[in-house]
């Protein structure tokens, strides 16, 4: 089946910083998600991306759909506590259907 | 509106016991979809819905069997329940590209 490499696994930040993160196939998609997912609840969606070379921001989150249709990073500006949680990016290849990413893990370095 | 409701929020099972996790909507969404979440391994689709009285299996569907006889409910029924299957699931729906996340339901099959 289709699977995304999402890169970094998990990551230290500390307030702030600016935060990347990135996701790739080996296969093209036709849009390209965001999602966020505190402790103890489901994914929320971020920002979502519908065409090749598309750069978009949600506040302080910014997502770019790569060129290649085949990548995609999320950046995150100035991180607050609030940031902690796992971040999937997920890709949409036909109809509704969703492939993810293993997630990003954001936690706060003490 | 509640948006999508999983219940129960947790739930321990002998090996080859059966349960069913419920999950509700209550935004009209033809497409409804269910989701398995382990460490490290992002979520996995296990099956998805269209519409109400068509279903088909996603990436991972052996051993779970689902139904959908209404557009609001779409229970996902573990027959025979086997450790491999201690896992979050989530319960989605969604009208367009866009899909909402139930809160999930924590399974432990001992």
């Amino acid at each position: 089946g289709q699977q995304l490499n999402q890169s970094p696994q998990s990551m230290f930040i500390q307030e702030g910083e600016d935060v990347s993160m990135n996701c790739t196939s080996s296969s093209i998609f036709n849009t390209w998600l965001w999602y966020k997912q505190d402790p103890g609840e489901g994914p929320v969606l971020l920002i979502a991306l519908y065409k090749a070379g598309e750069l978009t921001s949600n506040g302080r989150l910014t997502a770019q759909f790569g060129i290649t249709r085949k990548d995609s990073f999320l950046n995150i500006s100035a991180s607050i506590p609030s940031d902690v949680g796992i971040y999937f990016c997920a890709g949409q290849p036909w109809g509704n259907k969703l492939v993810f990413g293993a997630g990003t893990i954001l936690r706060v370095k003490s | 509106n509640a948006g999508v409701t999983q219940t129960p929020k947790f739930q321990v099972l002998k090996t080859g016991q059966s349960m069913t996790l419920q999950c509700a909507q209550d935004m009209n969404h033809e497409y409804m979809s269910w989701y398995r979440q382990d460490p490290g391994m992002g979520l996995r689709l296990i099956h998805y819905s269209v519409g109400a009285g068509i279903t088909d299996q996603g990436e991972v569907p052996n051993g779970y069997n689902v139904s959908r006889s209404t557009t609001e409910d779409f229970p996902l029924r573990l027959l025979s329940a086997a450790p491999s299957q201690t896992s979050v699931y989530f319960c989605a729906s969604s009208a367009g590209l866009e899909q909402f996340f139930g809160p999930g339901t924590r399974l432990t099959v001992l």
